[in-house]
This record gives structure tokens, C-alpha cells and sequence, in this order.
């Protein structure tokens, strides 16, 4: 397993861009992708986008326009941009590691704690 | 987008019960199914994936069944660290989609 850490402001104004860093450390063998996941207040967990190694990314159709992420791998970091928020993006925040199972990607078996993140007006 | 839809959404039970959740996808996402523990302040735990898989160090009384479209997570006797939210999640077609959620509360 890996252990992951989410940090950024927990405050950002409306219009402006969230960003967010997740630093990851212990066992980095095998295959995966770093993943975004967020859940608002009250509702189920909303999986926001993935990026793999190379850089290579899969965003939700749903934010897909709004979102960026880029991975650090010298600095064992990945970040999550999202521009233009409200407060439909106030949500705790967490990310997670996705590792090849031998038959599929998709299921996430690290997270970190996850970071609250308020849009204020 | 895949909908999962849990039942029911809260559960109230005893240390020592059996206690079923159940998971409905919107289409057959075959067994492309994992499941979640959540507690407040903590990191989610993945508990089953491939609807039936129990991942390394859960422990054995947790279970999970189902394919195509309908799915269970079993715990077999709760025990008090149990109680907790716990979510479904499809990986069979992108975007990845969760259930609202099963809160299981001390009765």
C-alpha cells in the first residue's frame, strides 16, 4: 500500500482556480494510476479524473472542461487544478491510487484523509 | 453515466447482526463492482472489488456477491468498528460512479 496526503487552501473565492497536491510515499511497484475523487456535503463520492505515470490523463465528462492535473513523479506529487469554481465544488477532496489488479484499473485500494475545501462567494 | 443506487440508505443494527447492503447499476457492469468503507476524518478503505474479492487484511466477515446489475455487500456478525458509511462503485465504463452511500448506525 501506499500512503497518500492531500494539502491547499481550504478556502478559495468563487471564479477563481482550486488547486490541490497529493504527496504519495511506501510501495511504488506495479502499475496504477493516481486518481481525484471529491464528495459534497450530503452526497455520494463524485470521481473527478485520473492521471497515469506518463502524464497521460481521463477526466469526468462533467468537469472535464474545467480540470487539469499533472503528476511530479521526482517529488512523488500529483496535482488537481480546477478552474472557475463555485459552490457546487465545495466538497472534501480526496485522492487515491488505482493499481492494475492483473485484469483491470478502476478500483481504489489507497486514499488519503481527504481536504475540505469551501467556495466562498 | 452509470447510475448505482444503494438500499437502503441507513441501516440501524446490533453488534452480532448479519447486515446486507445492496447495490443496483442502472446497466450490467458485469463484476466490475468495489466496495467502501468510510469513516469521518479518515481515508475510505476498500474492502471487495470485482464484486467478490476481498481485499488483502479486511477482514473474513465482510463479503460481496452480485453481477450484472444487482449487488450485495455482507457483513456476517458487526462488530463495533463497523459501523460506518459504506459505498459502491462501478469501474466498467467511464466516468467511475459511486452509490450515495449506506450509513450503518448502532441500533
Amino acid at each position: 500500500q501506499v500512503q497518500l496526503q492531500e494539502s491547499g487552501p481550504g478556502l478559495v473565492k468563487s471564479s477563481e482556480t482550486l488547486s490541490l497536491i497529493c504527496t504519495f510515499s511506501g510501495d511504488l511497484s506495479g502499475s496504477f494510476y493516481w486518481n481525484w475523487i471529491r464528495k459534497p456535503a450530503g452526497k455520494g463520492l463524485e470521481w473527478i479524473g485520473r492521471i497515469y505515470g506518463s502524464g497521460s490523463t481521463d477526466f469526468n465528462p462533467s468537469l472535464e472542461s474545467r480540470v487539469t492535473m499533472s503528476v511530479d513523479t521526482s517529488k512523488n506529487q500529483f496535482t488537481l487544478r480546477l478552474t472557475s469554481v463555485t459552490a457546487a465544488d465545495t466538497a472534501t477532496y480526496y485522492c487515491a491510487r488505482d493499481l492494475w489488479r492483473g485484469n483491470s484499473f478502476g478500483s481504489f485500494d489507497s486514499w488519503g484523509q481527504g481536504t475540505l475545501v469551501t467556495v466562498s462567494s | 453515466d452509470i447510475q448505482l443506487t444503494q438500499s437502503p440508505s441507513t441501516l440501524s443494527a446490533s453488534v452480532g447482526d448479519r447486515v446486507t447492503i445492496t447495490c443496483r447499476a442502472s446497466q450490467s457492469i458485469h463484476n466490475w463492482l468495489a466496495w467502501y468503507q468510510h469513516k469521518p476524518g479518515k481515508a475510505p478503505k476498500l474492502l471487495i472489488y470485482k464484486a467478490s474479492t476481498l481485499e488483502n487484511g479486511v477482514p473474513s466477515r465482510f463479503g460481496g456477491s452480485g453481477s450484472g446489475t444487482e449487488f450485495t455487500l455482507t457483513i456476517r456478525s458487526l462488530q463495533p468498528d463497523d459501523f460506518a458509511i459504506y459505498s459502491c462503485q462501478q469501474y466498467n465504463v467511464r466516468p467511475w460512479t459511486f452509490g450515495q452511500g449506506t450509513k450503518v448506525e448502532i441500533k
